[in-house]
């Protein structure tokens, strides 16, 4: 069945470093990849998506491509804010529930410190 | 405006009693999903109402749960005789179309069964 890897957190960085939270799934033909955020206190959110193969989503300065061949949508955001702080998902839908069954990741933590 | 509302926000009961929990969804939106979210794990599929069509009830872990839409707009949870392993936040999401617009998620109910 479909099933996405997330890394682990927490990950810890300070205010301006580079991120990348490693994604990478399983799913039968070309799936809709996602990443969703939470933020402290809220309810998840859709960060960016993409649709197919090479497309890059991209939001608020995070962005994410579609790696068909590495089966990847990695996140990264080339200077990260304390505001960024928050746990971050990896989602697919893909064929399965006739593409609208959103698959998770198990989410990565992200803190940022001054 | 208003976003998806549940109810209520913390339930705690006895093994082998009966729980309801409660979505509003975003007016308007015609696709509403609930999920699960344990310790450590990442957000588990559960069921997936789409208008007047057939829920697909493929994430449901057991018999002693079911879930109803009414009217098209609010969704009830229930637990039958329920078990510790059921412990977990239980969340719900609304969307316009399903997975192909970004889902509005709530900020779910804890369940802890004692």
């Amino acid at each position: 069945g479909d099933s996405v890897t997330q890394m682990e957190g927490p990950v810890t960085l300070s205010e301006e470093a580079f991120l990348t939270i490693n994604c990478t799934y399983t799913a039968t033909g070309y799936p809709s990849l996602f990443w969703y955020v939470q933020y402290p206190g809220e309810g998840l959110q859709l960060l960016l998506k993409a649709t197919k193969a090479d497309d890059k989503g991209s939001n608020k300065g995070f962005e994410a491509t579609y790696r068909k061949e590495t089966t990847s949508f990695h996140l990264e955001k080339g200077s990260v804010q304390v505001s960024d702080s928050a746990v971050y998902f990896c989602a697919l839908s893909g064929l399965t529930g006739g593409g609208n069954k959103l698959t998770f990741g198990t989410g990565t933590q992200l803190k940022v410190e001054l | 405006g208003a976003g998806v509302s549940q109810s209520p926000s913390n339930k705690v009961t006895e093994k082998g009693k009966d729980v309801e929990l409660r979505c509003d969804p975003i007016s308007g939106h015609t696709a509403l999903y609930w999920y699960r979210q344990s310790l450590g794990q990442g957000l588990e599929f559960l069921i997936y109402f789409q208008g007047n069509s057939a829920p697909d009830k493929s994430g449901l872990p057991s018999d002693r749960f079911s879930a109803e839409r009414t009217g098209g707009s609010v969704s009830t949870l229930t637990i039958q005789r329920t078990q510790q392993e059921d412990s977990a936040v239980y969340l719900c999401a609304s969307s316009l179309q399903g997975a192909g617009s970004p889902l509005h998620f709530g900020n779910g109910t804890r369940l802890t069964v004692t």
